[in-house]
Protein backbone atom coordinates (compact mmCIF):
# COMPACT_ATOMS: atom_id res chain seq x y z
CA UNK A 1 0.00 0.00 0.00
CA UNK A 2 1.30 3.67 -0.71
CA UNK A 3 1.97 5.75 1.70
CA UNK A 4 0.11 8.84 1.82
CA UNK A 5 1.26 12.77 3.34
CA UNK A 6 -1.01 15.15 4.32
CA UNK A 7 -1.15 18.44 6.23
CA UNK A 8 -2.20 17.85 10.06
CA UNK A 9 -5.32 20.29 10.26
CA UNK A 10 -6.38 22.91 8.16
CA UNK A 11 -8.80 25.63 8.74
CA UNK A 12 -10.55 28.06 6.46
CA UNK A 13 -13.88 30.09 6.64
CA UNK A 14 -17.56 29.49 5.80
CA UNK A 15 -17.95 30.23 2.02
CA UNK A 16 -14.72 29.36 0.78
CA UNK A 17 -13.30 26.52 -1.26
CA UNK A 18 -11.01 24.65 0.28
CA UNK A 19 -8.07 22.39 -1.01
CA UNK A 20 -6.46 19.50 0.81
CA UNK A 21 -3.59 18.25 -0.76
CA UNK A 22 -2.17 14.85 -0.26
CA UNK A 23 0.97 13.34 -1.67
CA UNK A 24 1.81 9.64 -2.55
CA UNK A 25 5.14 9.31 -4.51
CA UNK A 26 4.79 5.84 -4.32
CA UNK A 27 1.93 5.11 -6.19
CA UNK A 28 1.25 2.28 -8.05
CA UNK A 29 0.14 1.97 -11.28
CA UNK A 30 -2.63 0.18 -10.39
CA UNK A 31 -3.28 2.42 -7.27
CA UNK A 32 -6.57 4.48 -7.01
CA UNK A 33 -7.27 7.36 -4.91
CA UNK A 34 -10.05 8.12 -2.56
CA UNK A 35 -10.91 10.43 -0.31
CA UNK A 36 -13.12 9.82 2.82
CA UNK A 37 -14.29 11.95 5.62
CA UNK A 38 -15.35 11.24 9.14
CA UNK A 39 -17.35 13.35 11.15
CA UNK A 40 -17.24 13.04 15.21
CA UNK A 41 -18.34 9.96 16.76
CA UNK A 42 -19.70 8.55 13.21
CA UNK A 43 -17.57 6.14 10.16
CA UNK A 44 -15.83 7.23 8.19
CA UNK A 45 -18.04 8.30 5.02
CA UNK A 46 -16.47 7.68 0.91
CA UNK A 47 -16.29 10.87 -0.35
CA UNK A 48 -15.01 10.41 -4.05
CA UNK A 49 -12.79 8.23 -5.87
CA UNK A 50 -10.16 8.82 -9.21
CA UNK A 51 -7.32 7.40 -11.05
CA UNK A 52 -6.35 10.54 -13.38
CA UNK A 53 -6.75 14.09 -14.47
CA UNK A 54 -10.24 15.36 -12.33
CA UNK A 55 -13.05 13.93 -10.98
CA UNK A 56 -16.28 15.33 -9.75
CA UNK A 57 -19.39 14.57 -7.87
CA UNK A 58 -21.85 16.78 -6.04
CA UNK A 59 -20.17 16.83 -2.89
CA UNK A 60 -16.12 17.64 -4.02
CA UNK A 61 -13.57 17.47 -7.08
CA UNK A 62 -10.81 15.37 -7.35
CA UNK A 63 -7.50 16.67 -9.38
CA UNK A 64 -4.59 14.37 -9.95
CA UNK A 65 -1.78 15.23 -12.11
CA UNK A 66 -0.28 13.27 -14.61
CA UNK A 67 2.80 12.05 -12.44
CA UNK A 68 -0.41 11.06 -10.22
CA UNK A 69 1.79 11.84 -7.20
CA UNK A 70 -0.38 13.92 -5.67
CA UNK A 71 -3.80 14.60 -5.54
CA UNK A 72 -5.62 17.61 -4.56
CA UNK A 73 -9.20 17.38 -2.73
CA UNK A 74 -11.35 20.28 -3.39
CA UNK A 75 -14.57 21.37 -1.39
CA UNK A 76 -16.13 24.40 -3.27
CA UNK A 77 -17.67 26.88 -1.16
CA UNK A 78 -17.84 25.13 2.74
CA UNK A 79 -19.81 25.23 5.19
CA UNK A 80 -20.08 24.77 9.65
CA UNK A 81 -20.84 21.15 8.89
CA UNK A 82 -17.67 20.54 6.67
CA UNK A 83 -15.93 20.57 9.43
CA UNK A 84 -14.36 17.11 9.80
CA UNK A 85 -11.71 14.70 9.40
CA UNK A 86 -10.60 13.71 5.76
CA UNK A 87 -8.41 11.34 4.38
CA UNK A 88 -6.73 10.21 1.49
CA UNK A 89 -6.10 6.17 0.87
CA UNK A 90 -4.11 4.99 -2.24
CA UNK A 91 -4.41 1.38 -2.91
CA UNK A 92 -5.52 -1.34 -5.91
CA UNK A 93 -8.95 -1.20 -6.68
CA UNK A 94 -9.00 -5.00 -7.30
CA UNK A 95 -9.52 -7.87 -5.17
CA UNK A 96 -5.51 -8.21 -4.36
CA UNK A 97 -5.97 -5.58 -1.69
CA UNK A 98 -8.50 -6.98 1.26
CA UNK A 99 -8.66 -3.93 3.41
CA UNK A 100 -7.91 -0.23 3.38
CA UNK A 101 -5.91 1.51 5.82
CA UNK A 102 -6.14 4.89 7.67
CA UNK A 103 -3.57 7.25 8.11
CA UNK A 104 -4.68 9.87 10.26
CA UNK A 105 -6.39 12.33 8.23
CA UNK A 106 -6.89 16.52 8.02
CA UNK A 107 -8.51 18.00 10.56
CA UNK A 108 -10.64 20.50 8.45
CA UNK A 109 -12.21 23.46 10.70
CA UNK A 110 -14.22 25.70 9.06
CA UNK A 111 -15.29 28.88 10.91
CA UNK A 112 -18.21 31.18 10.69
CA UNK B 1 -29.23 5.24 0.14
CA UNK B 2 -28.60 1.99 1.12
CA UNK B 3 -26.89 2.21 4.76
CA UNK B 4 -24.91 -0.22 7.64
CA UNK B 5 -26.51 -0.66 10.44
CA UNK B 6 -24.93 -1.12 13.59
CA UNK B 7 -26.29 -2.34 17.06
CA UNK B 8 -25.87 -1.29 19.62
CA UNK B 9 -24.89 2.14 19.55
CA UNK B 10 -23.37 2.11 22.91
CA UNK B 11 -22.65 -1.07 25.25
CA UNK B 12 -20.86 -0.78 28.73
CA UNK B 13 -19.16 -3.77 29.74
CA UNK B 14 -17.20 -5.68 32.76
CA UNK B 15 -13.42 -6.12 32.20
CA UNK B 16 -13.48 -10.01 31.24
CA UNK B 17 -17.27 -9.88 30.26
CA UNK B 18 -18.17 -11.19 26.45
CA UNK B 19 -19.65 -9.02 24.16
CA UNK B 20 -21.15 -9.17 20.81
CA UNK B 21 -21.36 -6.03 17.94
CA UNK B 22 -23.90 -6.42 15.40
CA UNK B 23 -24.22 -5.64 11.98
CA UNK B 24 -26.07 -5.72 8.83
CA UNK B 25 -24.00 -4.62 5.91
CA UNK B 26 -25.91 -3.53 2.64
CA UNK B 27 -27.19 -6.46 1.34
CA UNK B 28 -25.81 -7.11 -2.09
CA UNK B 29 -22.05 -6.41 -0.87
CA UNK B 30 -19.99 -9.22 -0.89
CA UNK B 31 -17.21 -8.41 1.39
CA UNK B 32 -17.24 -7.23 5.44
CA UNK B 33 -14.95 -5.40 7.43
CA UNK B 34 -14.29 -4.16 11.18
CA UNK B 35 -12.23 -1.36 12.40
CA UNK B 36 -12.26 0.27 15.51
CA UNK B 37 -11.08 3.72 17.20
CA UNK B 38 -9.76 4.61 20.28
CA UNK B 39 -10.56 8.04 20.93
CA UNK B 40 -8.76 10.61 19.51
CA UNK B 41 -6.60 8.38 17.56
CA UNK B 42 -6.81 6.55 14.12
CA UNK B 43 -9.74 4.06 12.63
CA UNK B 44 -7.42 1.06 12.62
CA UNK B 45 -8.41 -2.09 10.48
CA UNK B 46 -9.16 -5.02 12.76
CA UNK B 47 -10.29 -7.67 9.84
CA UNK B 48 -12.01 -8.52 7.07
CA UNK B 49 -14.38 -11.25 5.59
CA UNK B 50 -15.61 -13.14 2.46
CA UNK B 51 -17.18 -15.64 1.06
CA UNK B 52 -17.64 -17.06 4.43
CA UNK B 53 -14.22 -16.66 6.23
CA UNK B 54 -11.60 -14.13 7.19
CA UNK B 55 -9.59 -13.25 4.60
CA UNK B 56 -7.22 -10.64 6.62
CA UNK B 57 -6.63 -9.75 9.95
CA UNK B 58 -4.63 -7.31 11.89
CA UNK B 59 -2.40 -8.03 14.83
CA UNK B 60 -5.07 -6.11 16.86
CA UNK B 61 -7.49 -9.29 15.89
CA UNK B 62 -6.17 -12.23 18.32
CA UNK B 63 -7.56 -15.20 19.74
CA UNK B 64 -10.01 -12.74 21.78
CA UNK B 65 -11.91 -11.52 18.90
CA UNK B 66 -13.95 -13.67 16.27
CA UNK B 67 -16.32 -12.74 13.62
CA UNK B 68 -19.26 -14.72 12.07
CA UNK B 69 -21.50 -14.25 9.42
CA UNK B 70 -24.84 -15.93 11.44
CA UNK B 71 -26.97 -16.00 8.71
CA UNK B 72 -27.57 -14.29 5.25
CA UNK B 73 -27.66 -10.81 6.53
CA UNK B 74 -26.12 -10.39 10.62
CA UNK B 75 -22.08 -10.07 10.52
CA UNK B 76 -20.96 -9.95 14.14
CA UNK B 77 -17.67 -9.24 15.81
CA UNK B 78 -17.02 -11.06 19.25
CA UNK B 79 -15.14 -10.12 22.16
CA UNK B 80 -14.35 -13.16 24.17
CA UNK B 81 -12.86 -11.29 27.32
CA UNK B 82 -12.65 -8.01 27.12
CA UNK B 83 -9.79 -5.17 29.05
CA UNK B 84 -10.09 -1.84 29.52
CA UNK B 85 -8.22 -1.06 26.13
CA UNK B 86 -10.76 -2.44 24.22
CA UNK B 87 -12.82 0.39 24.80
CA UNK B 88 -13.32 2.31 21.49
CA UNK B 89 -15.64 3.11 18.26
CA UNK B 90 -16.11 -0.40 16.58
CA UNK B 91 -17.28 0.41 12.56
CA UNK B 92 -18.69 -2.13 10.33
CA UNK B 93 -18.33 -1.89 7.32
CA UNK B 94 -19.20 -3.70 3.35
CA UNK B 95 -18.06 -3.01 0.20
CA UNK B 96 -19.36 -4.45 -2.87
CA UNK B 97 -15.80 -5.22 -4.48
CA UNK B 98 -12.05 -5.96 -2.70
CA UNK B 99 -9.54 -3.97 -2.33
CA UNK B 100 -11.01 -0.14 -2.73
CA UNK B 101 -13.12 -0.31 -5.52
CA UNK B 102 -16.26 1.46 -5.17
CA UNK B 103 -15.49 2.77 -2.00
CA UNK B 104 -16.40 1.29 1.75
CA UNK B 105 -19.66 2.13 3.11
CA UNK B 106 -19.35 2.33 7.26
CA UNK B 107 -22.10 2.04 10.03
CA UNK B 108 -22.16 4.74 12.65
CA UNK B 109 -20.64 2.57 15.23
CA UNK B 110 -21.06 0.85 18.72
CA UNK B 111 -19.08 2.71 21.21
CA UNK B 112 -18.17 0.27 24.05
CA UNK B 113 -16.67 0.60 27.35
CA UNK B 114 -15.28 -1.47 28.97
CA UNK B 115 -15.06 -0.64 33.07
Amino acid sequence: LAKTTQPISMDSYEGQEVNITCSHNNIATNDYITWYQQFPSQGPRFIIQGYKTKVTNEVASLFIPADRKSSTLSLPRVSLSDTAVYYCLVGDKGSSASKIIFGSGTRLSIRP
Amino acid sequence: EPEVTQTPSHQVTQMGQEVILRCVPISNHLYFYWYRQILGQKVEFLVSFYNNEISEKSEIFDDQFSVERPDGSNFTLKIRSTKLEDSAMYFCASSEGGGQGGGYTFGSGTRLTVV
